[in-house]
Order: C-alpha cells, then sequence, then structure tokens
C-alpha cells in the first residue's frame, strides 16, 4: 500500500542553524501539508501546498519556515535558523483531492534543537 | 474558533472490553472528520473519515459515528486486544480551509 515518507527519522541541531525535513508524498497526490506535534501537545497544521505555491499558512508558519517541490516527488520543510522551541515531531501529510479525502500521514521526524 | 476535545484523556481496560471514544467540536459546520491512530514516537495512521453528509463509518471492529448537530463523534471499538493500545486522535475539516484541527488525544491500554 502507497505511503509518505520522512527522511530523517530524527534530527538533532544546534540553535540558529538551518535544517530541511524532507518527505515523499503518495505519488498520485496533488496536496501537502505539514504538521507539528510539540511534546505533549497537540498535533498543528504548519502550511498546505499545492501546485506549487502555497495555498495555507498557520501563524506558526513564519518567516523562518520555507516550503519546497524541488522535484517530482520530494516536498521538503526549511526552517531557517532554527529555535529551541522548534523542537518538536514534525509530519508530512499528503492528500489526493483538496480536503475531501483522507490525509495520509508520514512517520515524522523528531527534531531536536540544542 | 474551532476547538476540539477528547474525552476521556486515558483510559485502561482488560481485553475483550467494547468501548467508546469521544470527540466533540465547537463549531458544527466542520466539512469531515477523521480518526487517527498514534503509537509512542510514530506517525498518524488513519482509521476512518466520516463525512459531513454521512453518520457513521465502519471498518472492521472499528465504527465512528458523527453527530454534526451537537458537535460530537463517537469511536466505537469493538472487542479490545492489546494490540489496540495506543492514542486516539480525532480531527476536524471546516469548510473553506485546508488544515485539519485535532483533539488532545485519549490514550488508551488494553492489557490482557
Amino acid at each position: 500500500e502507497p505511503e509518505v515518507t520522512q527522511t530523517p527519522s530524527h534530527q538533532v541541531t544546534q540553535m540558529g542553524q538551518e535544517v530541511i525535513l524532507r518527505c515523499v508524498p503518495i505519488s498520485n497526490h496533488l496536496y501537502f501539508y505539514w504538521y507539528r506535534q510539540i511534546l505533549g501537545q497537540k498535533v498543528e497544521f504548519l502550511v498546505s501546498f499545492y501546485n506549487n505555491e502555497i495555498s495555507e499558512k498557520s501563524e506558526i508558519f513564519d518567516d523562518q519556515f520555507s516550503v519546497e517541490r524541488p522535484d517530482g516527488s520530494n516536498f521538503t520543510l526549511k526552517i531557517r535558523s532554527t529555535k529551541l522551541e522548534d523542537s518538536a515531531m514534525y509530519f508530512c501529510a499528503s492528500s489526493e483531492i483538496r480536503g475531501q479525502e483522507t490525509q495520509y500521514f508520514g512517520p515524522g521526524t523528531r527534531l531536536l534543537v540544542l | 474558533k474551532q476547538e476540539v476535545t477528547q474525552i476521556p484523556a486515558a483510559l485502561s481496560v482488560p481485553e475483550g472490553e467494547n468501548l467508546v471514544l469521544n470527540c466533540s467540536f465547537t463549531d458544527s459546520a466542520i466539512y469531515n472528520l477523521q480518526w487517527f491512530r498514534q503509537d509512542p514516537g510514530k506517525g498518524l495512521t488513519s482509521l476512518l473519515l466520516i463525512q459531513s453528509s454521512q453518520r457513521e463509518q465502519t471498518s472492521g471492529r472499528l465504527n465512528a459515528s458523527l453527530d454534526k448537530s451537537s458537535g460530537r463523534s463517537t469511536l466505537y471499538i469493538a472487542a479490545s486486544q492489546p494490540g489496540d493500545s495506543a492514542t486516539y486522535l480525532c480531527a476536524v475539516k471546516s469548510y473553506n480551509t485546508d488544515k485539519l484541527i485535532f483533539g488532545t488525544g485519549t490514550r488508551l491500554q488494553v492489557f490482557p
């Protein structure tokens, strides 16, 4: 069964460093999402992406965040200058049709900022 | 602003019991509602999706119902097994937005 994959599974970085989290959505899906979950808290929406542009973003998704689909398969989240409070599990998701169908989630990348 | 609440926060039951997990949301104008399972330190596995026009969905031992007018959904798990132990999350999607809004989850433990 097709699934969303994410790399790396874990990343440790120093505060102020740039990180890129990578995702490979399900191949025939057209809508892509990033969510995050700070330890012990709710899963929160960051951004949605369609047709090579951001379609919606939350107030969390400020200028230090960016997303890109650099080729036909990968979808990336870049954090330009990490802060301690960026430590969280980051989930990528994809769906075939906007809003109408299940969003399928990847296994997540656990980011720890020291 | 949509708020999603799940009760109970934790539940521990013996194997074989039928159980009900509850999800409530403050704005009844939802587009759909999705139930997920999350194992410790892992990703989210989609269990069931209910469109706003539907009343329930079933998959194996799982049955999810939706009462939009009262802002509630329930996940019914029949004949629980130790392998059902996980955190169960509900998430709602409203109109004119892409995002899912999640509840805090119910942590379920089924003991042999």
